[in-house]
């Protein structure tokens, strides 16, 4: 049974960076699309990017250009979010999720990893 | 840039009633729309895709139609498995939510 398994909790401090990771087990990582949406707290779901790994290109929206940064090992079947100058706005529960290339959805989801910012 | 408006925001319902959750894009994109189902603490779940195929091993009770720039989701006998939060999704935007609780 596939599945996506995400790194752990993080706390860190503003200003710093975060690199969050996404193991894809149970099945071939190049049959994935490697997405990663965030939840602040309370709040609703957020697109911040996703990865083609075969290709190894990524696309970004606008408002996290600059910030984010989405890379994939093949040789792990592992995805990573990396987020930059972190602000307590950044505190979230950020998920990974596989994108059907055909069908424009989110089909298979990680458990999420919290990351809290705090002085 | 798309605009994804998600009505309403709060649902109080009964087991056994069927509720309409709506979502209005504000351009058309040829019906693709997914619905997703979360519950606190956890990720979200796929129930729809393309506005109205369910996703393997999601009930029947769970149907979604509509075409264009309207699109709904119907749960019909409401089950207590089923408040939850619900989000509609088109390209890269999600809708802001619907939260279905208990009457």
């Amino acid at each position: 049974q596939v599945q996506l398994v995400q790194s752990g909790a993080e706390v860190k401090k503003p200003g710093s960076s975060v690199k969050v990771s996404c193991k894809v087990s149970g099945d071939t990582f190049s049959r994935y699309t490697i997405n990663w949406v965030r939840q602040a707290p309370g709040q609703g779901l957020k697109w911040m990017g996703g990865i083609i790994p075969v290709f190894g290109t990524a696309s970004y929206p606008q408002e996290f250009q600059g910030r984010v940064t989405i890379t994939a090992d093949k040789s792990t079947s592992t995805a990573y979010m990396e987020l930059i100058s972190l602000t307590s706005e950044d505190t979230a529960m950020y998920y990974c999720a596989n994108r059907h290339q055909y069908l424009d959805s989110f089909n298979l989801w990680g458990q999420g990893t919290m990351v809290t910012v705090s002085s | 840039d798309i605009q994804m408006t998600q009505s309403p925001s709060t649902l109080s319902a009964s087991v056994g009633d069927t509720v309409t959750i709506s979502c209005r894009a504000s351009q058309s994109n040829s019906g693709w729309l997914a619905w997703y189902q979360q519950k606190p603490g956890k990720a979200p779940k796929l129930l729809i895709y393309k506005a109205s195929n369910l996703e393997d091993g999601v009930p029947s009770r769970f149907s979604g139609s509509g075409s264009g720039t309207e699109f709904t989701l119907t749960i019909s006998s409401l089950q207590p498995d089923d408040f939850a939060t619900y989000y509609c999704q088109q390209y890269n935007l999600f809708g802001q939510g619907t939260k279905v609780d208990i009457k």
